[in-house]
């Protein structure tokens, strides 16, 4: 049972486009939202990310978007650049008590062309 | 700067090997995981520990085992390794709040023939 579910599972994009990587999630416990960028041969880093409670968050050319009834959230990337190209994997955490679960996404594989 | 090494970065065994994966973090994280990543199927918890000698299943801890004797140190072990486990480990650290980062390790690349 995937309980984070993102799509394109690739996505390629002109220099100075906007990426967009979208995620759905099952479980309404879920309580925090991050999303991961992996480049090739390294592990992944902490891109931004969101809690329930909150729309929008931006962090200079990336965005948040988050549908609390629709259980979606995507990622925005303006202006997109070469090196943006990389692995993003949206994820979702339950931090019930010592219940902790954080759950990832497939991954979508960006690449952005100069 | 948190850093989070793995023992080795490729590592080929042998079909029924036992195998240890070590991962070292500098932060005195309380929080420690182990991953698979493989293509197409994004990352998948095998296990985590959120303290010494202290360990939780993650999706997949089917043929893993894992051990925590110092705080700094998170093995992933093997017991007889199988070709369906040709995978890519990350290893990573966190605080103890579930919401923090998860820092990550830069994978060790494990073959088995």
């Amino acid at each position: 049972q995937q309980q984070v579910k993102q799509s394109p599972q690739s996505l390629i994009v002109q220099k100075g486009g906007i990426s967009i990587i979208n995620c759905a999630y099952e479980n309404t416990a879920f309580d925090y939202f991050p999303w991961y960028q992996q480049f090739p041969g390294k592990g992944p880093a902490l891109l931004i990310a969101i809690r329930p409670d909150v729309s929008e968050k931006k962090e200079g050319r990336f965005t948040i978007s988050f549908n609390k009834s629709a259980k979606q959230f995507s990622l925005h990337i303006m202006d997109s650049q070469p090196g943006d190209s990389a692995t993003y994997f949206c994820a979702a955490i339950f931090s019930g008590g010592s219940n902790y679960k954080l759950t990832f996404g497939k991954g979508t594989l960006l690449t952005v062309n100069p | 700067d948190v850093k989070v090494t793995q023992s080795s970065r490729y590592l080929v065994k042998r079909t029924g090997e036992k195998v240890f994966l070590e991962c070292v973090q500098d932060m005195d994280h309380e929080n420690m995981f182990w991953y698979r990543q493989d293509p197409g199927l994004g990352l998948r918890l095998i296990y985590f520990s959120y303290d010494v000698k202290m360990k939780e299943k993650g999706d997949i801890p089917e043929g893993y085992s894992v051990s925590r004797e110092k705080k700094e140190r998170f093995s992933l072990i093997l017991e007889s390794a199988s070709t369906n486990q040709t995978s890519m480990y990350l290893c990573a650290s966190s605080l103890v709040n579930p919401h923090n980062e998860q820092f990550f390790g830069p994978g060790t690349r494990l073959t088995v023939l």
